[in-house]
């Protein structure tokens, strides 16, 4: 049993759409990350949030990290195919360990 | 700055045989991490080291897996003997006690599999 929940699990837009992807758990994290992973590479970090409301733009990304720091979303607008990938969410403890969501395909459609 | 480097990238071995994954973490990293990443699992932590020594070993599967650090920058991460069901994509990563929050650096994978 996985501590996140990513939903959904796939996702298939058209270039230009908007998309959003959730990451929930009943867990407490003192931090909560985003990573993108292309077919044959290891995960790439996006992003790290860390204080409850928190909210952080990258260019076309935002995420928003909830105020019990339990959930987390991330929003593309106008996605473009080279935001296809698989999104993971993972929270943080203490102990520098990490807990992975199963992640969500991205698939944009030129 | 060369980022994390794993070796092979790609083993094809036939069941029973030893298989040994090699990683080198980014220079000046403390955290070394093991995973293994499946369709079915997703991406599971095997073990970490802080400092060359193993803290958390918990999430290696069974005895056949062992993993070692002799310094700062190389790991290795052995099964003896391998199954089909340790196919996968494991990864290595590392991260920083000086950096912000947890935030790990992860290699391109050795993709395993065992026939």
């Amino acid at each position: 049993t996985q501590l996140l929940e990513q939903s959904p699990q796939f996702l298939s837009i058209q270039e230009g759409e908007n998309l959003t992807v959730y990451c929930n758990s009943s867990s407490v994290f003192s931090s909560l990350q985003w990573y993108r992973q292309e077919p044959g590479e290891g995960p790439v970090l996006l992003v790290t949030v860390v204080t409850g409301g928190e909210v952080k733009k990258l260019k076309r990304l935002t995420f928003q990290f909830g105020d019990a720091r339990k959930d987390s979303s991330l929003h593309i607008t106008a996605a473009q195919p080279g935001d296809t990938g698989l999104y993971l969410c993972a929270g943080g403890f203490e102990d520098y360990k990490l807990s992975f969501g199963a992640g969500t395909t991205v698939t944009v459609r030129a | 700055d060369a980022g994390v480097i794993q070796s092979p990238r790609h083993e094809v071995t036939e069941m029973g045989q030893e298989v040994t994954l090699r990683c080198k973490p980014i220079s000046g990293h403390d955290y070394l991490f093991w995973y293994r990443q499946t369709m079915m699992r997703g991406l599971e932590l095997l073990i970490y080291f802080n400092n060359n020594v193993p803290i958390d070993d918990s999430g290696m599967p069974e005895d056949r897996f062992s993993a070692k650090m002799p310094n700062a920058s190389f790991s290795t991460l052995k099964i003896q003997p391998s199954e089909p069901r340790d196919s996968a994509v494991y990864f290595c990563a590392s991260s920083a006690r000086s950096g912000l929050y947890n935030e790990q650096f992860f290699g391109p994978g050795t993709r395993l599999t065992v026939l």
